[in-house]
């Protein structure tokens, strides 16, 4: 595809029920990478796949949070039994070599937790 | 742990003037590379300018450039004859070379955001 798209753009959950956010990454592209962006704030790194390998999933903040990319392109991130204080914008981000740095990043999916 | 900091959280500039951005960061590490990025209101972040820290030479991008000062760790952003369309959130980001653990990975700031006045 042209860029990477997040599905869906807006989410709205009732506290306590799971949600799963998508990431279509640029076709090709080796490295996948997710962040959490609160409001006026810059994003903040949750996990990172080097094709389906989960190679650093440092900043998921609890054991809530699941990622994966069973088949080294599509990514989903799972979030179970929503919490308040887990609405924000999700950023999905890739980048075509391993260890290249320049990263595309996807328009995001807002998430918002009643 | 390596942290970024941007200075100031809002600025202005009257259209086709010069305006500078702020970024400190701190690492231990001696391979890195800075990155800003652009968020406009619709959320999507595109990459303005990167920054090798083995390169000495600041890097350019039309009328965008750094000041990389390694020593001091600041990378500063200057964006010259400013349009409305640079009206944004902007972030620095910081990133470590491959050789080293949790390479890949940004670390950004909190954001500047510009408003370009007409």
């Amino acid at each position: 595809g042209a860029g990477v798209s997040q599905s869906p753009r807006y989410k709205v959950a009732k506290r306590g029920q799971d949600v799963a956010l998508r990431c279509d990454p640029i076709s090709g592209h080796v490295s996948l990478f997710w962040y959490q962006q609160a409001l006026g704030q810059g994003p903040e790194f949750l996990t990172y796949f080097q094709n389906e390998a989960q190679l650093d999933k440092s900043g998921l903040p609890s054991d809530r949070f699941f990622a994966e990319r069973p088949e080294g392109s599509v990514s989903t991130l799972k979030i179970q039994r929503t919490q308040q204080e887990d609405s924000a914008v999700y950023l999905c981000a890739s980048s075509a070599e391993s260890y290249t740095y320049e990263q595309y990043f996807g328009p995001g999916t807002r998430l918002t937790v009643t | 742990a390596q942290t970024v900091t941007q200075s100031q959280p809002e600025m202005s500039v009257q259209e086709a003037e010069t305006v500078t951005l702020s970024c400190t960061y701190d690492t231990s590490e001696n391979n890195y590379y800075l990155f800003w990025y652009k968020q406009p209101p619709s959320r999507q972040m595109i990459l303005v300018i990167r920054q090798e820290a083995y390169k000495q030479q600041n890097a350019t991008e039309n009328r965008f450039s750094v000041n990389f000062q390694k020593a001091a760790k600041s990378f500063s952003l200057k964006i010259s004859d400013s349009q409305l369309g640079d009206t944004a959130m902007y972030f620095c980001a910081f990133t470590l070379s491959p050789a080293l653990t949790n390479a890949g990975k940004s670390t950004f700031g909190d954001g500047t955001t510009l408003t370009v006045k007409p």
